[in-house]
């Protein structure tokens, strides 16, 4: 049990559409992160958010965007969908100052 | 930039040890992961070690890193069929940032 939950598990979308997928976690993590895990790769980090403030992104366009809140959950949100979105979408996060960076079971997004 | 290499595929015997190995390329990683994702399922952290460890044993893992040669590898002894997975070795450069780099994972089948 990591304490990192996400929603929805899977959903369907279609090109051009916008998505949003949630994550809650632990109190007291204040660092969340997102990857996309395309089928048969590694996780790729998409960006971390940080007591509400973006301090990381990785090589993801504008049109992925996040939100962290005050209650420890976070949002992804993915705008004009492309066909090559379709991913397992990983949320993670971690306590201030420590280690230990748990994921959450992901959510499947599949765009039609 | 980083860079994470693992071999694919790696096949056991019941009862034998297994050895994943993991080559990494950002000199200033500060910690090395180890995550198992069953299928259909998100991360599950296993272990990580500093760098400034060159071993760390928890029950049946042993993780091994050579600095100089930046290798990492992670041991299971007594291999048993539910170790059946996907391994992810991953690194991070520490200092407040979560940002991790994964390999593409070995897939680690037991038989029976």
């Amino acid at each position: 049990e990591t304490g990192v939950t996400q929603s929805p598990t899977h959903l369907i979308k279609t090109r051009g559409q916008q998505v949003t997928l949630r994550c809650s976690s632990q109190s007291g993590h204040n660092t969340v992160s997102w990857y996309q895990q395309a089928l048969g790769q590694g996780p790729q980090f998409i960006f971390q958010y940080y007591r509400e403030e973006e301090n990381g992104r990785g090589n993801f366009p504008p049109r992925f965007s996040g939100l962290q809140f005050p209650n420890y959950s976070s949002e992804l949100n993915v705008n004009a969908l492309e066909l090559d979105d379709s991913a397992l979408y990983l949320c993670a996060s971690s306590l201030d100052g420590g280690n230990t960076i748990y994921f959450g079971e992901g959510s499947w997004l599949t765009v039609v | 930039g980083e860079d994470v290499e693992q071999s694919l595929f790696l096949s056991v015997r019941e009862g034998d040890s297994s050895v994943i190995n993991c080559t990494y390329t950002d000199s200033s990683s500060t910690y090395l992961y180890w995550y198992k994702q069953e299928p259909g399922a998100g991360l599950q952290l296993l272990t990580y070690i500093f760098s400034n460890m060159d071993m760390k044993q928890d029950q049946r893992l042993t993780v091994l890193l050579n600095k100089k040669d930046k290798h990492l590898s992670l041991r299971i002894a007594d291999t048993q069929t539910g170790d059946s997975a996907i391994y992810f070795c991953a690194e991070s450069p520490g200092a407040g940032s979560y940002q991790l780099t994964f390999g593409k994972g070995t897939k680690l089948s037991v038989i029976p």
